[in-house]
């Protein structure tokens, strides 16, 4: 198993650029996020989805946008790019949304803007 | 949201065990404590979970306490390997989870 999948690992970009980062899942998890990680702080959550054709934001939603598809896909799209928005990016994925699964996560996306 | 506070760093030795603690006092009856690490340059990984009842896995035990008000993350011997941020969470399903600075753990050789 392949797990959580993201791509690019790396990725450098400049103000106003558009990009996709892409997420993958092999597990047939219903539930998957995106979550950004600023230098010594924790994960903050940006979108989720509950399953295909459903999504909804998190705590930092503005300048992204994500659609669910299929169960395995949950792309993150960078509107605009801003320097605000340069950050490691990790896409989790769980079973279900029951408070006893676990999240499992990819190994991220690490974005500069200049 | 149920938060967790949990030390800035700890260190430790290698081969002896460590006890990371945590706070949640706020914590309801339908959280479930997830532990997560953080390697260097890679994803949080999923440690070990529990409701009310202390639990053993493979990779470490999760000490709950009776009321439920604080656990303790226990590594029976720490390798330089373990060294990582250790995360604390409260996870009533949902998305309603709040990942905060967590925990850097440092070892010693």
């Amino acid at each position: 198993n392949a797990g959580v999948t993201q791509t690019p690992k790396f990725q450098v970009l400049k103000t106003g650029q558009s990009m996709t980062l892409q997420c993958a899942q092999d597990m047939n998890h219903e539930y998957m996020s995106w979550y950004r990680q600023d230098p010594g702080m924790g994960l903050r959550l940006i979108h989720y989805s509950v399953g295909a054709g459903i999504t909804d934001q998190g705590e930092v939603p503005n300048g992204y946008n994500v659609s669910r598809s299929t169960t395995e896909d949950f792309p993150l799209r960078l509107l605009s790019a801003a320097p605000s928005q340069t950050s490691v990016y990790f896409c989790a994925s769980s079973y279900s949304g029951v408070g006893n699964q676990p999240q499992h996560f990819g190994d991220g996306t690490r974005l500069s803007i200049l | 949201d149920a938060k967790t506070t949990q030390p800035n760093s700890m260190e430790s030795n290698e081969e002896e065990p460590v006890h990371l603690p945590c706070n949640h006092s706020t914590i309801s009856g339908t959280d479930y404590i997830h532990w997560y690490r953080q390697l260097p340059s890679q994803g949080p990984e999923y440690v070990i979970h529990g409701l009310t009842s202390n639990v053993n896995n493979r990779m470490a035990s999760l000490a709950i306490a009776e009321d439920r008000k604080s656990s303790t993350l226990i590594l029976h011997r720490a390798t330089l390997r373990d060294a990582a941020v250790y995360y604390c969470i409260l996870n009533e399903g949902g998305f309603k989870t709040i990942f905060g600075a967590g925990t850097r753990l440092f070892v010693k050789a």
